[in-house]
């Protein structure tokens, strides 16, 4: 599985944007950008996916590279809430029915000042 | 709509116990997942199902077994549990985009 490289940590103020980035130099063309972010005490939640363009969800944004060698989540307004590890995953997905292991790195570490 | 409900979300085991978690989900998804997380750690792949009666391995399947004799259920099996196994176990589920997960087993052995 093409790997992901992602910051330990990141702060940010509530109210205010945060790009969270993700670098996967190794990406196929076949393998899909996967966004999941983990509540303490809690199992991954899904945020967004998104294969060559943009994508926006009531959630966030994704940005993706031209070269697709990068990728970025945007959290248009930090609540405390959104305080949580974010994981930027790879996902092969056959035949269109989206079938696709998740492999999580350690991820980054959102931390939002009130 | 429960989604992906696991039980117990807390146990106690001995070393060489042996115990069965439960992970059930109401969205007819095909594809099931056990993952492990310890301390400080990503998750880590155990076994996975791509439907009923289906099981494989992933990439820490030692010391587990599995069963998906039902398409709502996939149990995850300790035979004889070692202090190794102490972790959160998460159960997943899915069947297009989007993995839902459930809210965790905290398995400590002794």
């Amino acid at each position: 599985d093409a790997k992901t490289t992602q910051p330990n940590s990141m702060e940010s103020n509530e109210e205010e944007p945060v790009h969270l980035p993700c670098n996967h130099s190794t990406i196929s063309g076949t393998d899909y950008i996967h966004w999941y972010r983990q509540l303490p005490s809690q199992g991954p939640e899904y945020v967004i996916h998104g294969l060559t363009s943009n994508v926006n969800n009531r959630m966030a944004s994704l940005a993706i590279a031209e070269d697709r060698k990068s990728s970025t989540l945007i959290l248009h307004r930090a609540t405390l809430r959104d305080a949580a590890v974010y994981y930027c995953i790879l996902s092969f997905n056959a035949g269109g029915t989206s079938y696709g292991k998740l492999t999580f790195g350690q991820g980054t570490i959102l931390t939002v000042h009130p | 709509n429960a989604g992906v409900t696991q039980t117990p979300k807390f146990r106690v085991l001995k070393t060489g116990q042996s115990m069965t978690l439960l992970c059930a989900q109401d969205m007819n998804h095909e594809y099931m997942y056990w993952y492990r997380q310890d301390p400080g750690m990503g998750l880590r792949l155990i076994h996975y199902s791509v439907g009923e009666g289906t099981t494989a391995k992933g990439e820490v399947p030692d010391g587990y077994n599995v069963s998906r004799l039902k398409k709502q259920n996939f149990l995850l099996g300790l035979e004889s549990a070692a202090p190794s196994q102490t972790s959160v176990y998460f159960c997943a589920s899915h069947r297009n985009y989007g993995y839902t997960f459930g809210s965790g087993t905290r398995l400590t052995v002794v």
